[in-house]
């Protein structure tokens, strides 16, 4: 049982780039989210979605989309890379909303320069 | 979402027993309470979950007085790898929508030998 996967571990990206990180889950999750976690600080959320076809901003979206065509991929998107997009990135599953517990993938390290 | 507060940071050496309290003044009927641990460049991981009065598992020991208005996480006996940083979390787990996970600062626990 893989969990969440998450890819790619690491990546550098120039200004102005995009990219897009991957996030899969196997355990059939409705609710999956996306963090963003910058050195020495908590997490903050970027978007989240309730299940295929529904997704929704979190603390943090500017500069980033998702879309959740199915229930195991939640991918989330930079469009137009800036130096403040620099974070380790963290995707998240659970069952139910948001009292439970939540699985976490490896994390994506991100610098943009 | 019921706010949380919890310390920054705090120290123990070895084999002391370790409690940390959260407190969420306007946690709702229906929110349980979970604890999340997070070592350096991982995701959070779930550690334990209540409702009320006390919950123990092999790893801690949650206690929610009957107001519930706070909660104390407890950690016996630590040792060095139980540095990492620790996060509290409030949440209806039935209610859909908007009631993603967000996360708080966290407390960040530093074991010393």
């Amino acid at each position: 049982n893989a969990g969440v996967t998450q890819t790619p571990k690491f990546r550098i990206l120039k200004i102005g780039q995009s990219m897009t990180l991957q996030c899969a889950q196997d355990m059939n999750h409705n609710y999956m989210y996306w963090y963003r976690q910058d050195p020495g600080m908590g997490l903050k959320l970027i978007y989240y979605s309730v299940g295929a076809g529904i997704t929704d901003k979190g603390e943090v979206p500017n500069g980033y989309n998702v879309s959740r065509s199915t229930t195991e991929d939640f991918p989330l998107r930079l469009e137009l890379a800036a130096p403040s997009q620099t974070s380790v990135y963290f995707c998240a599953s659970s069952y139910l909303a948001g009292g439970t517990e939540a699985f976490f993938g490896q994390g994506t390290r991100l610098t943009v320069v | 979402l019921a706010k949380t507060t919890q310390p920054i940071s705090m120290d123990s050496y070895e084999g002391q027993e370790v409690n940390i309290t959260c407190s969420h003044n306007n946690i709702a009927t229906n929110d349980y309470i979970t604890w999340y641990q997070q070592f350096p460049s991982q995701g959070p991981r779930f550690i334990i979950q209540g409702y009320k009065t006390k919950v123990t598992n092999e790893v801690a020991s949650l206690f929610i007085p009957a107001d519930r208005k706070s909660s104390t996480l407890s950690l016996p006996r630590v040792s060095l790898s139980d540095t990492a940083v620790y996060y509290c979390l409030v949440g209806d787990m039935l209610r859909s929508g908007n009631t993603p996970l967000v996360f708080g600062k966290g407390t960040r626990l530093s074991v010393i030998a």
